[in-house]
């Protein structure tokens, strides 16, 4: 059984759209972070939350706690977030990452 | 400021080899982590060093060990090399314990043969 569970797996959208990629853990937490990852393996740590919600430019994340879960947004897609989005958890003394999801955004 | 950097950045061995990669962290950063990619298990937390002392550790066997020097640079090895072992290997740097703000070296691809 995976600690972290993302979903979709796949996603193609048109640019503009609104997208939401969802995390959900089975392990207690201390923080919870999104990656966004560029062919070639580059990874680009985006956010880290432990509660409620941040913001950065088109892009927003939310955890709820209580149910184990996490979204990410991204406002007015465009072709250039075409990338892997990946959940990772930080239970105090070791990560587990969500198998992440493909993210393609069409013109 | 230079970024996180891995060397080497491609790298073939053999079965039953040895491998030692390293990492040179952001000036400043004393926290050096490693990670494991692979297309059948996705990214996997392999150890985690802070002030030259391993803090965190994965679930991986004992073939894969590290280190950190007193300049913060650190190294991983990883012994009697398998077949499965064939992975990008990623490392990450961070200011503080307990703090997010990683950033991410660009890997090494490692094949084992």
């Amino acid at each position: 059984k995976n600690e972290v569970e993302q979903s979709p797996q796949n996603l193609t959208a048109q640019e503009e759209e609104f997208i939401t990629i969802n995390c959900s853990y089975s392990v207690g937490i201390s923080a919870l972070h999104w990656l966004q990852q560029h062919p070639g393996g580059g990874i680009v740590s985006l956010f880290m939350l432990s509660s409620g919600k941040k913001k950065h430019g088109r892009l927003i994340a939310t955890i709820n706690i209580q149910e184990k879960h996490s979204s990410l947004h991204i406002t007015a897609s465009h072709p250039r977030d075409s990338a892997v989005y990946i959940c990772a958890v930080f239970t105090g003394n070791q990560f587990y990452f969500g198998t992440g999801t493909s993210l393609t955004v069409i013109p | 400021k230079a970024g996180v950097t891995q060397t080497p950045r491609y790298l073939i061995k053999t079965r039953g080899q040895q491998v030692t990669l390293s990492c040179s962290p952001i000036s400043g950063h004393r926290s050096v982590s490693w990670y494991q990619q692979t297309p059948g298990q996705g990214l996997q937390f392999l150890f985690e060093y802070f002030s030259e002392t391993q803090r965190n550790k994965g679930n991986f066997p004992g073939r894969f060990s590290g280190r950190q020097f007193s300049n913060s640079r650190s190294e991983m090895n990883v012994s009697t090399l398998e077949l499965g072992d064939s992975a990008l290997y990623l490392c990450a740097s961070r200011s503080t314990q307990g703090a997010w703000g990683y950033t991410f070296g660009s890997g090494t691809r490692l094949t084992v043969v």
